[in-house]
């Protein structure tokens, strides 16, 4: 089974600071892992994945297979990166991702 | 197409009842996935439709639970005899075929309070 963990609940920092969101799985074949984002009274949406090598919006993530790691970055934070963050995993051939339980960012003036 | 809807927005209702959502796909969209999704957690899955086929179900789906495509368009769960353990956000979400196209779209949630 696979699981997501996402240790850190709620991230608060200040405008400008960098930002890194903690994303650690377990899963013993090849992961497909993801970053949605949860803006305030919107609907959860995809940022990235990391087969697509992609920064969007200032964040990147790097797959790290030796500490099964995906953690989500950004050099200078803004106000308007306030949002829940949820890392999402999916096996190869898969369509149903596993979920972690979230992080909530919040970026201070 | 302004993307996935999902109506009521907000359901409430005593235990024992029974409840429906219904979930409109984005319109080309032939995969319709339910999440649930319940405080301080991320969303965790229901059940999974391609077209009007129900390929995959998660054992979180008790007996209560029961989801129809049937002209692999909109989609409806319903439960029955309702229990306060089934308050929850219901989202769904859509994709289409294509390596590239996989991405998932949510729609904005059922909120269930089960009183």
């Amino acid at each position: 089974a696979q699981r997501v963990t996402q240790p850190e609940k709620l991230l608060s920092v200040f405008k400008g600071a960098p930002v890194e969101l903690k994303c650690n799985y377990s899963y013993s074949g090849s992961p497909e892992l993801f970053w949605y984002v949860q803006y305030s009274r919107q609907r959860l949406q995809l940022l990235l994945r990391h087969i697509s090598r992609e920064s969007i919006k200032g964040f990147t993530a790097d797959l790290n297979k030796g500490e099964t790691s995906f953690h989500l970055k950004k050099p200078f934070a803004q106000e308007e990166d306030s949002a829940m963050y949820y890392c999402a995993l999916r096996r190869v051939g898969s369509y149903i991702p596993t979920f972690g339980r979230g992080t909530s960012l919040i970026v201070h003036p | 197409d302004t993307g996935v809807s999902q109506n009521p927005r907000h359901k409430i209702t005593k235990r024992g009842q029974n409840v429906t959502f219904r979930c409109d796909p984005i319109s080309e969209h032939n995969r319709l996935y339910w999440y649930r999704q319940t405080l301080g957690q991320g969303p965790e899955f229901l059940t999974y439709f391609q077209n009007e086929a129900q390929l995959e179900k998660s054992r979180l789906l008790s007996d209560r639970f029961s989801a129809e495509r049937p002209k692999g368009s909109f989609s409806t769960l319903e439960i029955q005899r309702t229990e306060q353990g089934d308050s929850a956000m219901y989202l769904c979400a859509s994709s289409r075929d294509g390596a590239s196209t996989d991405t998932q779209y949510f729609g904005p949630g059922t909120r269930l309070t089960v009183l």
